[in-house]
Order: C-alpha cells, then structure tokens, then sequence
C-alpha cells in the first residue's frame, strides 16, 4: 500500500501570500488530520477531515483553512502569510469508525519558509 | 486538555547500549503512539499502544493506562536509531477520537 503523500515538499512564500498545500492519504484511509511543527511550539493539530466534513478543529486563527473532497484528499490554505507560519506541515490519515480513530500514519511533510 | 511529557529531554548512547523513554500523560487515552522522526522531518510510526505491552524488533513499549504512563525501551542500539522519539495521545474530556496531543520529545543521538 502507498503511503501518505503530501505535496509540494518545499515552498518559499513572501508575508501576505496565500498558500495551498496537499495530501493524498493511504487507500481505505477517510480521516485526514493536518499539523504544523515548529522550533517553539512542537507538534499541534490543526485540524481533522472525515467524509468531506471537517470534524475537529485545534486553536488556530481563521486564517488556516481547509478541505477534503470525495476521494479523500485534502488540502489546507493559509491566507495572509506570516513570518510565524513558517513550519514543518503535517499530514495524517487514518482510519474511523465513528469517534474511533485507528493508528494515525504521516506523510513526509510539507516545508514552508515565508520571508 | 491532556497533557504530555516525556523524559529525558536529550539521550547520548554508545552503540550497542539499552534506553528506555517515558511518556507520562494526564488524564485517560484513547489512543497512544510512539513516533520516531527522522532527519528529514517524517514521522514513523512504531507503536499503536493505548494500553499493554508490544515487541517490535529491538523495540517495545508499554502502556499502564491506569497509572497514566508509557515507557519505549530500545535494545543495542544503533546509530540509525539516532534522531526525535514522540509520544502522542488523544483523550481526555474532550476526546474527539483524532486530535493527538503531542510531548516534547526526546532527543537521542547514537555514537558510533
């Protein structure tokens, strides 16, 4: 079985940009969780997809968004681009049945500098 | 919400040595995992372990659910084992099934 992929792999961005990252989650996976590592503050979950609907949400600003169509990809945009969003983007999928959620499995990541 | 912390921050080892990592967490999981990520930033999965004991190799972890703790204990270690081991949980209160709280991490090196 393939594992998750998520592109693009790097990006540079500019303060005020936009940004639109992927990911493709393993086959029979339909929850698609997104996190963002950083230096300061570790590893955090932005937010999780199921069945096209966004089901958990962490504690980031509106300015993170995101989505999951009919074949389970997702993408997550950041609007007006910060210095602090520059970050390691994660994405997981998993399997869930319900509020069960199996092991969770992560793509290599995308990394986005904004300067 | 949950809370994680995982001791010790930073381990050096010669190769071939022993190491056990500690998760402790604060309130009940549903989920339990061990991640090793590697130079360029991957999360591996070695362990789906809310509760109870699994061998993997020269890994294994185990999770006492009831006194709120998982320890990974790695065997003659090698060099490639070197990098960030994270533990992370999901439970709690506001228990959603996905949202994984993620430790601080332990940072081992493995010398030649």
């Amino acid at each position: 079985k393939a594992g998750v992929t998520q592109t693009p792999r790097y990006l540079i961005k500019t303060r005020g940009q936009q940004v639109t990252l992927s990911c493709s989650p393993i086959s029979g996976h339909r929850s698609v969780s997104w996190y963002q590592q950083t230096p300061g503050q570790g590893l955090q979950f932005l937010f999780e997809y199921f069945s096209e609907t966004q089901r958990n949400k962490g504690n980031f600003p509106g300015r993170f968004s995101g989505r999951q169509f009919s074949n389970s990809r997702s993408e997550m945009n950041v609007s007006t681009l910060e210095l602090g969003d520059s970050a390691l983007y994660l994405c997981a999928s998993s399997f869930r049945q319900g509020n069960v959620v199996g092991s969770q499995y992560f793509g290599p990541g995308t990394r986005l500098l904004v300067l | 919400g949950i809370q994680v912390e995982q001791s010790p921050p930073d381990l050096i080892l010669q190769e071939g040595a022993n190491s056990t990592l500690r998760c402790n967490f604060s309130d009940s999981v549903n989920n339990l995992q061990w991640f090793h990520q590697n130079p360029w930033g991957q999360l591996i999965n070695l362990f789906y372990i809310p509760s109870g004991t699994k061998q993997n190799g020269r890994l294994s972890a185990t999770t006492v659910a009831t006194e709120r703790y998982s320890l990974l204990y790695i065997s003659s270690s090698q060099t490639t084992d070197s990098g960030v081991y994270f533990c992370a949980v999901e439970g709690g209160r506001e228990t959603s099934g996905s949202r994984l709280t993620f430790g601080e991490g332990t940072q081992l090196t493995v010398n030649p």
